[in-house]
């Protein structure tokens, strides 16, 4: 079985502008959570969609934005990047949402660079 | 809100040698997931633990949940150089919606 992937793995960016990443969970997951990784501030929960709602969301400004499909398949959008947005950003499925306690799954992360 | 510990933040050890690390936090856990995560690659999950004082393996790892709930331990028995990389764990409570991750214990096997 497949494992989680993410599009695209490395991305250069200039302040102001926007990007969206690309996430694909496993086969048969319906819940996608999306995170920040960075060395200062470690892992951090951006948002978690499930059937393609929003469940949950972190402590972010909603220039970070998302959303799912209907084959589950989620998409992150950053607006207005900023310098401090630079972060190994991962994305995380299983089979159902977080609040049910199941495994987390993630990908390989996409490495957002912002210049 | 809720927050994890875990120690030590960083260990070098000689290869063959047994590692032990932990986690707390500061309100009672239902789920402790452990994951490791080397360079450039997204965090791989080793081992889920859901009840307390459950002892579970997987290899040469071993984890368990405290009968306290706040907190989970992984221990990992003859070191070898592929087991280099950061070791988080990650929390869940019966109030939380989402997991909480700790800062990670970077392990550093020496040959």
């Amino acid at each position: 079985k497949a494992g989680v992937t993410q599009t695209p793995r490395y991305l250069i960016k200039t302040r102001g502008q926007q990007v969206t990443l690309s996430c694909s969970p496993i086969s048969g997951h319906r819940s996608v959570s999306w995170y920040q990784q960075t060395p200062g501030q470690g892992l951090q929960f951006l948002f978690e969609y499930f059937s393609e709602t929003q469940r949950n969301k972190g402590n972010f400004p909603g220039r970070f934005s998302g959303r799912q499909f209907s084959n589950s398949r989620s998409e992150m959008n950053v607006s207005t990047l900023e310098l401090g947005d630079s972060a190994l950003y991962l994305c995380a499925s299983s089979l159902v949402s977080q609040d049910s306690s199941y495994e987390q799954y993630f990908g390989p992360g996409t490495r957002l660079t912002v210049t | 809100g809720q927050q994890l510990n875990q120690s030590p933040q960083s260990m070098f050890i000689q290869e063959g040698e047994d590692v032990s690390m932990n986690c707390t936090s500061s309100s009672i856990f239902n789920t402790w997931l452990w994951y490791k995560q080397e360079p450039g690659e997204g965090p791989v999950l080793l081992i889920a633990l859901y009840k307390a004082g459950e002892l579970t393996s997987n290899g040469r790892l071993t984890a368990q949940f405290g009968i306290t709930r706040k907190d989970s331990f992984l221990n990992i028995s003859a070191s070898i150089p592929s087991d280099v990389g950061i070791y988080f764990c990650a929390g869940r409570d019966n109030y939380g919606q989402n997991f909480v991750f700790g800062p990670g214990t970077r392990l550093s096997v020496l040959p």
